[in-house]
């Protein structure tokens, strides 16, 4: 089952403002993936984060890998109406290296 | 574009049939993965390929489901014996040199079991 915490399941902004979006466990992750799925697509890389404590940015786009390594929260400045998907973190575990274990997603709509 | 490229997009068949799926990887990845999705979850890992073996197969549900990448590049992903609850969408990954490196995905099969 789903060992990636994310909520709440759906989250509605206004275009321009900012959002954040975290994703927590009880097990120790060693690396912290953001994907975004559009309807009709496979989800897409957006930011990978490979050290407790990191933090990376990709334009708009800002990520953290938690300090415990049992959490990770993504930031979304500025939002645009292009923002609007799904959203799911997901990362390895340690020792389950092969298994990219997936959040359920966080759906999120911009009002323009 | 050279993205994975997974065919059919959709797949409709009857209970109790077989089915199989197609990903053709990123050229020159060595790592190939399959991934389930049912509607309102985030993927689930069914089996992970380096280069033509499995390297973990771990997350395939049973055994009507079986997974070959004979020369190393394409796979495909058979499931026999179809039952309603096999309806999801499969989507296929590949990466570069395995889990390390970035998994990109193809838009999936959409798998309806009637």
């Amino acid at each position: 089952g789903q060992q990636l915490n994310q909520s709440p399941q759906s989250m509605f902004i206004q275009e321009g403002e900012d959002v954040s979006m975290n994703c927590t466990s009880s097990s120790i992750f060693n690396t912290w993936l953001w994907y975004k799925q559009d309807p009709g697509e496979g989800p897409v890389l957006l930011i990978a984060l490979y050290k407790a404590g990191e933090l990376t940015s990709n334009g708009r786009l800002t990520a953290q890998f938690g300090i415990t390594r049992k959490d990770s929260f993504l930031n979304i400045s500025a939002s645009i109406p292009s923002d609007v998907g799904i959203y799911f973190c997901a990362g390895y575990i340690t020792g389950a290296n092969s298994k990219l274990t997936f959040g359920k997603g966080i759906t999120l709509s911009v009002r323009p | 574009g050279a993205g994975v490229s997974q065919t059919p997009s959709n797949k409709v068949t009857e209970k109790g049939k077989y089915v199989e799926l197609r990903c053709d990887p990123i050229s020159g990845h060595t790592a190939l993965y399959w991934y389930r999705q049912s509607l309102g979850q985030g993927p689930e890992f069914l089996i992970y390929f380096q280069g033509t073996g499995a390297a973990d197969d771990s997350g395939l549900p049973n055994d009507r489901f079986f997974a070959v990448r004979p020369e190393g590049s394409v796979s495909t992903l058979k499931i026999q014996r179809t039952e309603r609850g096999d309806s999801a969408v499969y989507l296929c990954a590949s990466s570069l040199i395995g889990p390390n490196s970035p998994l990109h995905f193809g838009n999936g099969t959409r798998l309806t079991v009637t």
